[in-house]
């Protein structure tokens, strides 16, 4: 069974904060992880996965086999930024996607 | 538009009545994704097509859903003699198979009251 973790509903952090996006996974193979984002009013869309190791709009995210863990992090806050982010796993042999709860991030200017 | 689209973008009924979706997906994209989100709550899965075969079906899905997929092109979601507890926002995606399976393209979903 694959499961995603999100273990905050609501982050706030003032523009200009670090942000750190918590998220752990359950998978006893070799998970792909991705991160999804939906801005208000917008549809739910890719913003970034581990194997690209990309980043983007000033999002990374490192996967750590050993705790499990697939946390988002961006170095300075922007208004922007406002969003659900959801963690999402998908396992080996292109299996189905499945998602974390959710965090609401809302940066405070 | 060549994005993912849905219809009806509202639904709403009443307890014990059926309802049927439907999904029309990115044209060259083989995968079709149907998901269910409550208030809250991340998109819950609920099933998923590669072309016209249906690869897995959640075990948390009552028989009272079912999806088709028919000529491996749009899709549709039936929800039969529905529940209060059926309300919630119905998502379709679609990705390709081939390149970047993973990358999931949203539609705007439908939202469903039942009364």
């Amino acid at each position: 069974a694959q499961r995603v973790t999100q273990p905050e509903k609501l982050l706030s952090v003032f523009k200009g904060a670090p942000v750190e996006l918590k998220c752990n996974y359950s998978y006893s193979g070799s998970p792909e992880l991705f991160w999804y984002v939906q801005y208000s009013r917008q549809r739910l869309q890719l913003l970034l996965r581990h194997i690209s190791r990309e980043s983007i709009k000033g999002f990374t995210a490192d996967l750590n086999k050993g705790e499990t863990s697939f946390h988002l992090k961006k170095p300075f806050a922007q208004e922007e930024d406002s969003a659900m982010y959801y963690c999402a796993l998908s396992g080996e042999g292109y299996q189905k996607v499945t998602f974390g709860t959710g965090t609401k991030l809302q940066v405070i200017p | 538009d060549t994005g993912v689209s849905q219809d009806p973008r509202h639904k709403i009924t009443k307890r014990g009545q059926n309802v049927t979706f439907r999904c029309d997906p990115i044209s060259e994209h083989n995968r079709l994704y149907w998901y269910r989100q409550t208030l809250g709550q991340g998109p819950e899965f609920l099933t998923y097509f590669q072309n016209e075969a249906q690869l897995e079906k959640s075990r948390l899905l009552s028989d009272r859903f079912s999806a088709e997929r028919p000529k491996g092109s749009f899709s549709t979601l039936e929800i039969q003699r529905t529940e209060q507890g059926d309300s919630a926002m119905y998502l379709c995606a679609s990705s390709s198979y081939r390149r970047d399976y993973e990358k999931l393209f949203f539609g705007s979903g439908t939202q469903l009251s039942v009364l």
